[in-house]
């Protein structure tokens, strides 16, 4: 069963420019999630998605968006981009069912360096 | 969210078990007790999970203190492979559709020596 797969895995952008993420869940998992990584903040959740809706939202300015389609694959967008968005990000997909508490499966990551 | 506190980094040394602590001592009595690691240039990946009872499985085992407010991961026999950031994270059985947000904290770095 193939993973969760995120392109590119590597991305260079100037300050000012905006960028696009991509991501592909696992077949059948219909809930994807979106973390950015940095040194200094950790792990901080962005968003979720599930059946093309955002259902959860991290502490984000607006400059960071995404959606989801009907095959569940996700974008995420990241507008005026400034230095500090400099960041590895994950995308995790997950089974939704009824009470579970399913694990996430996570991506390798986009690493986004903004110079 | 309930917090957890973790050691910032453990050392250990190969084929020995290892113990991994994490308290939580603010936990609800529907979050679950969860635990991912994420090794070098990897993402996260999922460990282990528990409610109230000790859970085992082919990774590790999740010993869950009687009051809930602490819990142990213990990896038996700690490899290499084990060297990782791991992160305790505690998740609302009943949170519905909230309970797919995932809040990590800054984890436990196990260093493993060979």
């Amino acid at each position: 069963k193939a993973g969760v797969t995120q392109t590119p895995r590597y991305l260079i952008k100037t300050r000012g420019q905006q960028v696009t993420l991509s991501c592909s869940p696992i077949s059948g998992h219909r809930s994807v999630s979106w973390y950015q990584q940095t040194p200094g903040q950790g792990l901080q959740f962005l968003f979720e998605y599930f059946s093309e809706t955002q259902r959860n939202k991290g502490n984000f300015p607006g400059r960071f968006s995404g959606r989801q389609f009907s095959n569940s694959r996700s974008e995420m967008n990241v507008s005026t981009l400034e230095l500090g968005d400099s960041a590895l990000y994950l995308c995790a997909s997950s089974l939704v069912t009824s009470g579970g508490l399913n694990e996430q499966f996570f991506g390798p990551g986009t690493r986004l360096t903004v110079l | 969210d309930a917090k957890t506190t973790q050691p910032n980094s453990m050392e250990s040394n190969e084929e020995e078990p290892v113990h991994l602590p994490c308290n939580h001592s603010t936990i609800s009595g529907t979050d679950y007790i969860h635990w991912y690691r994420q090794l070098p240039s990897q993402g996260p990946e999922y460990v282990i999970h528990g409610l109230t009872s000790n859970v085992n499985n082919r990774m590790a085992s999740l010993a869950i203190a009687e009051d809930r407010k602490s819990s142990t991961l213990i990896l038996h026999r700690a490899t290499l492979r084990d060297a990782a950031v791991y992160y305790c994270i505690l998740r609302d059985g009943f949170g519905g559709g909230s309970n797919y947000k995932l809040t990590f904290g800054k984890g436990t770095l196990l260093t493993v020596n060979p």
